[in-house]
């Protein structure tokens, strides 16, 4: 019963570097999506997914990609990272935008 | 324009005590809308929901919140508050652009609740 699942939990990345954080679920949902979590910030959405092949800009997408080529997957690219991306990310999915929305356990990401 | 605002980002309680943590939405978002909590160090877990209906709408915990469409509001509340509340409470809403809908998080309010 895995629900979410978030890799990796923990990433340091120097300014510049690249990376993907991966996210996967088994619910069989077709909204998924990430947010990134700053204190003071809440949660702001950075991309959605509506379906497979289906993908949308939240609140912060600059400096983010995502690409959603099955149901269950929804990988997150940081393209150069910044240090401004240092922060805790977290996929989430629901069945819908009206549904109960299942976060992964987060990954926290420091860019030095 | 913020689809939805928190307005105490801090609120301590003592136990036993009632407390209600204030979410107003924009009226221009649809109404959907969530309370969602998170303890610490953990992902966010789902409190309740308003989809229609009735605007009283009870959930987890001893929770409860009501949907106000004149003042744009959905103030959670709790009669009585015990230490294990202790969390970050997020309000949420769904907000319909661009043809599709999303879900946008408030800033959060910190619950402390204190013997």
């Amino acid at each position: 019963n895995a629900g979410v699942t978030q890799t990796p939990k923990f990433q340091v990345l120097k300014t510049g570097q690249s990376m993907t954080l991966q996210c996967a679920q088994d619910m069989n949902h077709e909204y998924m999506s990430w947010y990134r979590q700053d204190p003071g910030m809440g949660l702001r959405l950075i991309h959605y997914s509506v379906g497979a092949g289906i993908t949308d800009q939240g609140e912060v997408p600059n400096g983010y990609n995502v690409s959603r080529s099955t149901t269950e997957d929804f990988p997150l690219r940081l393209l150069l990272a910044a240090p401004s991306q240092t922060s805790v990310y977290f996929c989430a999915s629901s069945q819908g935008v009206t549904g109960e929305l299942f976060f992964g356990e987060g990954s926290r990401l420091t860019v030095l | 324009a913020q689809s939805v605002t928190q307005l105490d980002s801090q609120v301590p309680v003592f136990e036993e005590a009632p407390v209600e943590l204030r979410c107003n939405y924009s009226s221009s978002v649809s109404v959907y809308l969530f309370w969602y909590v998170q303890y610490p160090n953990q992902g966010l877990q789902l409190l309740l929901k308003y989809l229609s209906g009735s605007t009283l709408v009870k959930g987890i915990n001893g929770f409860e919140a009501e949907f106000n469409k004149s003042q744009t509001s959905f103030h959670l509340r709790k009669p009585s508050v015990h230490i294990s509340d202790t969390a970050e409470y997020f309000c949420a809403v769904s907000v319909l652009r661009g043809g599709s809908e999303k879900l946008v998080f408030g800033k959060g309010t910190k619950l402390t609740v204190n013997p």
